[in-house]
């Protein structure tokens, strides 16, 4: 498609379990975002990806968080052991670069539910 | 550090009437400034950007937003509004320097009643 692709679209899992979320960004932007929203709440900025690279991971919020981005193209977004504060919709975004003026472009998010 | 604050967390107003969203940032440099709005259950659109040029710009869906640098803000507006432009709409900026990350308001909900 043409539009940046996020799955699954809703995940709920007990707490303590690990989970992968996937992001399939836009066909030849280089950049990829991670972003999380809490209920009712703005994003908040996780981690930015430049080709494979992540130059930027001051947002992940413990080290229960970690990402990854292969081929320049998908990138996996991991929740260890996971809390119920981990509860939010995690939105991936992607630009033709990071750097300068170019917008950024947003999946569904996926709807993370931690029982 | 750049900060951008939403001033209303919800606004009511009847359908045809026009509205205006509030945006104030803060930012030690030069920015890019943009509106997007998220509908229920989906990802965040863009209305519209700021970039540089003229302080005026217009998007998407009959939104206009008009960049104000001495009082750093970059509110929203529409002159007649929709039941359809019903929806949460969100403040970001993106310093002209750093590494592209968005930094976001808090959103504001329109609320369109007929």
């Amino acid at each position: 498609g043409a539009g940046v692709s996020q799955s699954p679209s809703n995940k709920v899992t007990e707490k303590g379990k690990d989970v992968e979320l996937r992001c399939d960004p836009i066909s030849g932007h280089t950049a990829l975002y991670w972003y999380r929203q809490r209920l009712g709440q703005g994003l908040e900025f996780l981690i930015y990806f430049q080709g494979n690279s992540a130059p930027d991971k001051s947002g992940l919020p413990s080290d229960r968080f970690s990402a990854e981005r292969t081929g320049e193209s998908v990138s996996t977004l991991t929740i260890q052991r996971t809390q119920q504060e981990d509860s939010a919709v995690y939105l991936c975004a992607s630009s033709l670069a990071g750097i300068g003026n170019q917008p950024q472009h947003f999946g569904d998010g996926t709807r993370l539910s931690i029982l | 550090a750049q900060s951008v604050t939403q001033l209303d967390s919800q606004v009511p107003v009847f359908e045809e009437a026009p509205v205006e969203l509030r945006c104030n940032y803060s930012s030690s440099v030069s920015v890019y400034l943009f509106w997007y709005v998220q509908y229920p259950n989906q990802g965040l659109q863009l209305l519209l950007k700021y970039l540089s040029g003229s302080t005026l710009v217009k998007g998407i869906n009959g939104f206009e937003a008009e960049f104000n640098k001495s009082q750093t803000s970059f509110h929203l507006r529409k002159p007649s509004v929709h039941i359809s432009d019903t929806a949460e709409y969100f403040c970001a900026v993106k310093g002209s320097s750093n590494t592209g990350k968005l930094i976001f308001g808090q959103g504001t909900t329109l609320q369109v009643k007929p």
